[in-house]
């Protein structure tokens, strides 16, 4: 059964980095055709897709974060990582990441982590 | 960017009611949609996808139907459970942004 965990600081300062990590288990971060994205959730808000990688290190984002976001991947480590930079408190939320295919559905989730940006 | 619109924002029901929740898309998504549920303190469960497609695991009771700009997401005989959030979410193409409704919470009336 393919698990998804993700890890990093709970606490960032304003125009600090925001650094996470997925570590997945019980399958191959490089099985082909299996996207790893990002997704956040604002306390008491929606979701919002972040970006997604390809093991091959591919990428696609959201044009609204674009500037400030890099995800990338370490297939030796069967791990994926979202750089957010310049963060504000707008940027509070719990992180998810999450396997799909192209252009599809999330089907595995991580539990998810929150991170809040504070002074 | 293609915008997805759920209604109701929130919904009243009771234990074996039947639900029914809408998501309307701003541009024809064909039948790339799927549906989550997200209890609180939970990350989101998969329940539809390519509109009508029940994942492996999900209870009969859910059912998904649509294509173009409308879809519905229906729970028939409403559990204990299924009280929860449901989002949808639009899946086109690879070209960004991947898009969720803002969501349906559904209420022990």
């Amino acid at each position: 059964q393919l698990q998804l965990q993700e890890s990093g600081p709970g606490l960032v300062k304003p125009s600090e980095t925001l650094s996470l990590t997925c570590t997945v288990s019980g399958g191959s971060i490089s099985s082909n055709s299996y996207y790893w994205g990002w997704i956040r959730q604002p306390p008491g808000k929606g979701l919002d897709w972040i970006g997604s990688i390809y093991y091959t290190g591919s990428t696609y984002y959201n044009p609204a974060l674009k500037s400030r976001v890099t995800i990338s991947v370490d297939t030796s480590k069967n791990q994926v990582s979202l750089r957010l930079d310049s963060v504000t408190a707008a940027d509070t939320a719990v992180y998810y990441c999450a396997k799909h295919f192209a252009a599809a559905h999330f089907d595995y989730w991580g539990r998810g982590t929150l991170v809040t940006v504070s002074s | 960017d293609i915008q997805m619109t759920q209604s109701p924002s929130t919904l009243s029901a009771s234990v074996g009611d039947r639900v029914t929740i809408t998501c309307r898309a701003s541009q024809s998504i064909s039948t790339w949609l799927a549906w989550y549920q997200q209890r609180p303190g939970e990350a989101p469960k998969l329940l539809i996808y390519k509109a009508s497609n029940l994942q492996s695991g999900v209870p009969s009771r859910f059912s998904g139907s649509g294509s173009g700009t409308e879809f519905t997401l229906t729970i028939n005989s409403l559990q204990p459970d299924d009280f929860a959030t449901y989002y949808c979410q639009q899946y086109k193409s690879n070209s960004p942004p991947l898009t969720f409704g803002g969501g349906t919470k559904v209420e022990i009336k």
